[in-house]
């Protein structure tokens, strides 16, 4: 069971909006963590999407977005692209455990 | 351009050693944290361990304390994972990663990562 908790899966049709919860604890989001999101596609590896609760990394399209309040965060995509289909990772840092912990994953299928 | 590549990925006989190693290309090395992360076969990602741009921190997660050691040569850019007593859970693709934020930060960089495979 992982720290920080996503939903398995979200699906949309293309051209929509859909967003991806990433819940916490007052020790890791709610203690004013940082959150970052990455996106893997299968057999390859993740790539940074979102860093700092809601900053994009040069290249990645603003399609994407993140925000954050209290212990949650969330990953919008807006203009659900087919190339989208991908699973999605939320990632902090927890002071209960002094380590870096992830998401489960969230696999974002496009209708 | 910013190049991460694993090697060292191998199967191994439960109760065995390995040596992972990430050799690092196109920015700074000395001034990143490092870190493994690791996905075991269908699953999600999981941190394994963190060091950071001088070498003199590290950090690991409960699951591998006390059989892994991170250890950095900011010399050669290279970081390398020494893994003993290797279990048949520890069995994933292990990535590397860079991190300009220090070791809380995001993962900046990712390698393509190298498969270690535990079994008898």
């Amino acid at each position: 069971q992982s720290v920080l908790t996503q939903p398995p899966s979200v699906s949309g049709a293309p051209g929509q909006r859909v967003t991806i919860s990433c819940t916490g604890s007052s020790s890791n989001i709610g203690a004013g963590y940082g959150v970052h999101w990455y996106r893997q596609f299968p057999g390859t590896a993740p790539k940074l999407l979102i860093y700092d609760n809601y900053n994009r990394p040069s290249g990645v399209p603003d399609r994407f977005s993140g925000s954050k309040s209290g212990t949650s965060a969330s990953l919008a995509i807006t203009g659900l692209q087919a190339e989208d289909e991908a699973d999605y990772y939320c990632q902090s840092y927890d002071s209960s455990l002094s380590g870096l912990v992830f998401g489960g994953g969230t696999k974002v299928t496009v209708l | 351009e910013v190049q991460l590549v694993e090697s060292g990925g191998v199967l191994v006989p439960p109760g065995g050693s390995l040596r992972l190693s990430c050799a690092a290309s196109g920015f700074t090395f000395s001034t990143y944290a490092m870190s493994w992360v690791r996905q075991a076969p269908g699953k999600g990602l999981e941190w394994v361990s963190g060091i950071g741009g001088s070498g003199g921190s590290t950090h690991y997660a409960d699951s591998v304390k006390g059989r892994f050691t991170t250890s950095r040569d900011n010399s050669k850019n290279t970081m390398s994972l020494q893994m003993n007593s290797l279990r048949p859970e520890d069995t994933a693709v292990y990535y590397c990663a860079s991190s300009a934020g220090g070791l809380i930060g995001s993962f900046d960089y990712w390698g393509q990562g190298t498969l270690v495979t535990v079994s008898s």
